[in-house]
């Protein structure tokens, strides 16, 4: 069965710092990655995707089949990026939902 | 335009009874997927609805049930409410099923059993 492992629960990085954020998938075909973020008091919303390899405020995220990884990047942290992140995967047809990882709280200090 | 929208947003609920959620998907939307979020885990898949028939079902026991009606919308059941069901019920819609479409989640409907 398909898994998705964020090895951080919490993140505390100061503004201006990098941010790089892990997320690990076990799955034997070819998955889809997505990063889903949870500002405070706000809905579950997408960021990206692997497959569109757009930046989004400033985050970007690479597919590294080689290392299972899809780890969320960005070269300077805001203290807007404070958040809860979830990098999920799902099976390409859809039907089966997306699997979520348990969830990265990053916090940006001023 | 209105986001996907859930209700309740909060209830509480005795062991062994019973709970409707529903959920109203975002307007041109035919797909509505169902989690369950306990708190300190991510969101994991329960069911995934699509023109009115179940598409997807997840790892949970059969006291889970959905379904979605010819307005697109949608109610999660749950019987014989356990007190590990207590968690954050979170609907998300999409155009179809194709998992490249974005998916689009409600606030959700918070469930204590007690």
């Amino acid at each position: 069965a398909q898994r998705v492992t964020q090895p951080e629960k919490l993140l505390s990085v100061f503004k201006g710092a990098p941010v790089e954020l892990k997320c690990n998938y076990s799955y034997s075909g070819s998955p889809e990655l997505f990063w889903y973020v949870q500002y405070s008091r706000q809905r579950l919303q997408l960021l990206l995707r692997h497959i569109s390899r757009e930046s989004i405020k400033g985050f970007t995220a690479d597919l590294n089949k080689g290392e299972t990884s899809f780890h969320l990047k960005k070269p300077f942290a805001q203290e807007e990026d404070s958040a809860m992140y979830y990098c999920a995967l799902g099976l390409g047809g859809g039907a089966d939902g997306l699997t979520f990882g348990k969830g990265t709280h990053l916090i940006i200090q001023p | 335009d209105a986001g996907v929208t859930q209700s309740p947003t909060h209830l509480i609920k005795t062991r062994g009874q019973h709970v409707t959620l529903r959920c109203s998907p975002i307007s041109g939307h035919k797909s509505v997927s169902w989690y369950q979020q306990v708190l300190g885990q991510g969101p994991q898949f329960i069911f995934q609805y699509y023109e009115k028939e179940e598409r997807g079902r997840g790892n949970f026991p059969d006291r889970f049930s959905a379904r979605q009606f010819p307005n697109y919308s949608s109610e999660l059941n749950v019987n014989a409410l356990l007190l590990g069901d207590s968690a954050l019920y979170l609907c998300a819609s999409s155009l179809t099923t194709y998992s490249g479409n974005t998916i689009y989640f409600g606030e959700g409907s918070w469930l204590t059993v007690v």
